[in-house]
């Protein structure tokens, strides 16, 4: 009974190194996203994913890719890292019928030095 | 998404109910209200939904008027373990965007 499990917790990185970050759930949900937290902020969404093959951007998106091979992974792939991308990283996931609740991870806390 | 409007912070006495509004005047007409909490920097957590009708479970109960354009998230007995930054989203029908704002910020204090 995971629900949604992000890698790493923890992740220092230099700037222009590029990293990406793990998100899986085993909850067969079609809907899955990512944001962003900044300090004293809401949630911001980067991007998103419908279903296997489907992505969309969201509020956020420059900087970050995503793919979505199989309905159970959501990478988030930071290019080319900057100091502006110092924040904490949430992947959720939501069965697509019905209105139903969102499940999201504990986090990644990335800094970018 | 429906803009939603919530104050940035609020007290609580422990024991007593918390009241915490949300104005979404925008929400069309089969646009749910959610209803997330934060606890530290935790993943947030699902506390409620509804639509028109209220509702209520294990957790808290949604108060939504008649008209849509608020509604009100009760706590009915306050611990400090609900001391969490508490969201009010109103995700456009279909898309499953949930556009986060800064929240109210409920302090349950002793």
């Amino acid at each position: 009974n995971a629900g949604v499990t992000q890698t790493p917790k923890f992740q220092v990185l230099k700037t222009g190194q590029s990293m990406t970050l793990q998100c899986a759930q085993d909850m067969n949900h079609e809907y899955m996203s990512w944001y962003r937290q900044d300090p004293g902020m809401g949630l911001r969404l980067i991007h998103y994913s419908v279903g296997a093959g489907i992505t969309d951007q969201g509020e956020v998106p420059n900087g970050y890719n995503v793919s979505r091979s199989t309905t159970e992974d959501f990478p988030l792939r930071l290019l080319s890292a900057a100091p502006s991308q110092t924040s904490v990283y949430f992947c959720a996931s939501t069965s697509r019928w019905g209105a139903i609740e969102a499940f999201f991870g504990q986090g990644t806390r990335l800094t970018v030095v | 998404d429906a803009k939603t409007t919530q104050p940035p912070s609020m007290d609580c006495a422990e024991g007593r109910a918390a009241n915490l509004p949300c104005n979404h005047s925008t929400i069309s007409g089969n646009e749910y209200v959610y209803w997330y909490r934060q606890i530290h920097s935790q993943g947030p957590q699902y506390i409620i939904h509804g639509l028109k009708n209220n509702e209520t479970n294990e957790m808290a109960s949604l108060i939504i008027t008649e008209d849509r354009k608020s509604s009100t998230l009760i706590l009915p007995h306050a611990t400090l373990r609900d001391t969490a930054v508490y969201y009010c989203i109103v995700p456009t029908s279909g898309t499953y965007k949930y556009i986060f704002g800064t929240g109210t910020r409920l302090k349950v204090l002793a």
